[in-house]
């Protein structure tokens, strides 16, 4: 079974600044998918930026962009010019290539707090 | 305007009562989920619906008893919960079960007293 593991529960960050979340993940399979998800106050899971596994470049959305080490099974997540709207509850989650039984769905990990500070 | 509507947005009940969670979407979308949200663990699946019929239900104990009347709705029928079941209640959904763009509503807070 696939496993998603961020190990930072708590990160702050200065506004302007540069944040890095960390994000591991455990799995078997060659191909998937690879995601960060913003949930805010507002309790909504917004998300931020996809990566497909069979994609060498890494994804990068604006000031968001990530860097995916597929052989370490890692993939984090790098904030640019922090705003104070960055602030939320940041997943990481896992998603097979293929969908069938029990292979498909979503998994996450435990979530990474990112504070801003002005 | 998220798309996905779940109604209450708050909800206290006690351990004896029988209350419903509501999920609406217009998105067209084919594929319903319901997740549980709790402090300090990852977020879990709780069942999934596809064009009205429950494709997966995760273990999830018969006091949570979903329903499905059509591809819009979504109902979490809640009755005899206990305390751990305190938690955000997440409904989420996708145009097919293979799809991975994901909307998600603002949550249903549940708190069993």
């Amino acid at each position: 079974a696939q496993t998603v593991t961020q190990s930072q529960p708590e990160m702050s960050v200065q506004e302007a600044e540069t944040v890095t979340l960390s994000c591991t993940y455990d799995t078997s399979e060659s191909d998937y998918y690879l995601f960060w998800y913003k949930q805010p106050p507002s309790r909504q899971m917004i998300l931020v930026i996809r990566q497909e596994a069979y994609k060498q470049q890494n994804a990068t959305e604006n000031r968001f962009s990530v860097n995916f080490q597929k052989a370490a099974k890692s993939f984090s997540l790098k904030i640019s010019d922090s705003q104070l709207g960055d602030a939320a509850m940041y997943f990481c989650a896992y998603r097979s290539l293929y969908y069938g039984g029990s292979q498909g769905n979503l998994i996450f990990g435990k979530g990474t707090k990112l504070s801003v500070k002005p | 305007e998220t798309g996905v509507t779940q109604t209450p947005r708050h909800l206290v009940m006690g351990m004896t009562n029988k209350k419903s969670l509501k999920c609406e979407q217009h998105l067209g979308h084919n594929a319903m989920y319901w997740y549980k949200q709790s402090a300090k663990k990852p977020l879990e699946l709780m069942f999934v619906y596809n064009f009205k019929e429950q494709t997966e239900n995760n273990s999830v104990p018969s006091r949570f008893s979903p329903e499905c009347p059509n591809s819009s709705h979504l109902f979490l029928h809640l009755h005899t919960l206990q305390p751990e079941d305190s938690a955000l209640y997440l409904c989420a959904s996708s145009q097919d079960l293979g799809d991975y763009g994901y909307t998600f509503g603002s949550g249903t807070r549940l708190t069993v007293v």
